[in-house]
C-alpha cells in the first residue's frame, strides 16, 4: 500500500469556520492532488500540486485553497466552510517519470469525511 | 461535462454470474485506470492500460483498453460476493503533464450468494 495518510479522518464544523486538512506521503512523489467524492459526482479535482510550492487549480477549486511547504504534505483549506462542502475528501499521489502510465496512476490516501453544519 | 460515461451505474447479480462494465468518451486519453472502493475507504488500483487495444488480467478480472484509447471495458468472471464495490474508471487526457485524471461516476456493483 502507498504510503499516505490523511488527518483527520472525521470532521465536524459549522458554516464559517476555517478548516484544514492535511495529507502527508512517505513516498517522496512529486505530484500531489486533493479531490472530494460526492454522490452523483463521482471524484472531482480540487486543486493539486507538482512540486514544492508549485500549486493549481482543479476543476472545483472556489472557496478552497492548498499550501506544499514541503514534500511530503499537501494542505486543503477551506477558508469558511460551506454546507455545500460537506463530502468526503480524497488525497492521491502519482510519481513523475517518463513513463506515462506510471505517471499517470495515482494512489489514495483514506479519505476524510467533513460534515459542516 | 462529463468526459468520461461509465455504464451500468448500478450492477446487482447472483453469485456466479458474469458481467461487463463500460467507460466511454469522445476524447482520446493517453491512458485509462480502474479502481475499486470499498465503503469508508480510498479508491484502489486495479489496473492502468496504456495502449490502445491492450488487455491486461486480474485473476477474472479482464481489463481492455479500445483501439482508439477512447473507451475501456471490465469484465469480471464468475463473480463473487468478495467483488462488491464501487468500480472507478479514470483517464489522463493526451498532453497531460501532471497526470491529473477525469473519473467516470462509477458503477455499484453488489453480488448476493
Amino acid at each position: 500500500d502507498a504510503g499516505i495518510t490523511q488527518s483527520p479522518r472525521h470532521k465536524v464544523t459549522e458554516t464559517g469556520t476555517p478548516v484544514t486538512l492535511r495529507c502527508h506521503q512517505t513516498e517522496n512523489h512529486r505530484y500531489m492532488y486533493w479531490y472530494r467524492q460526492d454522490p452523483g459526482h463521482g471524484l472531482r479535482l480540487i486543486h493539486y500540486s507538482y512540486g514544492v510550492k508549485d500549486t493549481d487549480k482543479g476543476e472545483v477549486s472556489d472557496g478552497y485553497s492548498v499550501s506544499r511547504s514541503k514534500t511530503e504534505d499537501f494542505l486543503l483549506t477551506l477558508e469558511s466552510a460551506t454546507s455545500s462542502q460537506t463530502s468526503v475528501y480524497f488525497c492521491a499521489i502519482s510519481e513523475s517519470t517518463q513513463d506515462r502510465g506510471r505517471r499517470e496512476t495515482q494512489y489514495f490516501g483514506p479519505g476524510t469525511r467533513l460534515l459542516v453544519l | 461535462t462529463q468526459l468520461l460515461e461509465q455504464s451500468p451505474q448500478f450492477l446487482s447479480i447472483q453469485e456466479g454470474e458474469n458481467l461487463t462494465v463500460y467507460c466511454n468518451s469522445s476524447s482520446v486519453f493517453s491512458s485509462l485506470q480502474w479502481y475499486r472502493q470499498e465503503p469508508g475507504e480510498g479508491p484502489v488500483l486495479l489496473v492502468t492500460v496504456v495502449t490502445g487495444g491492450e488487455v491486461k488480467k486480474l485473476k477474472r478480472l479482464t481489463f481492455q483498453f479500445g483501439d482508439a484509447r477512447k473507451d475501456s471495458s471490465l469484465h469480471i468472471t464468475a463473480a463473487q460476493p468478495g467483488d462488491t464495490g464501487l468500480y472507478l474508471c479514470a483517464g489522463a487526457i493526451g498532453g497531460t503533464s501532471y497526470g491529473k485524471l477525469t473519473f467516470g461516476q462509477g458503477t455499484i456493483l453488489t453480488v448476493h450468494p
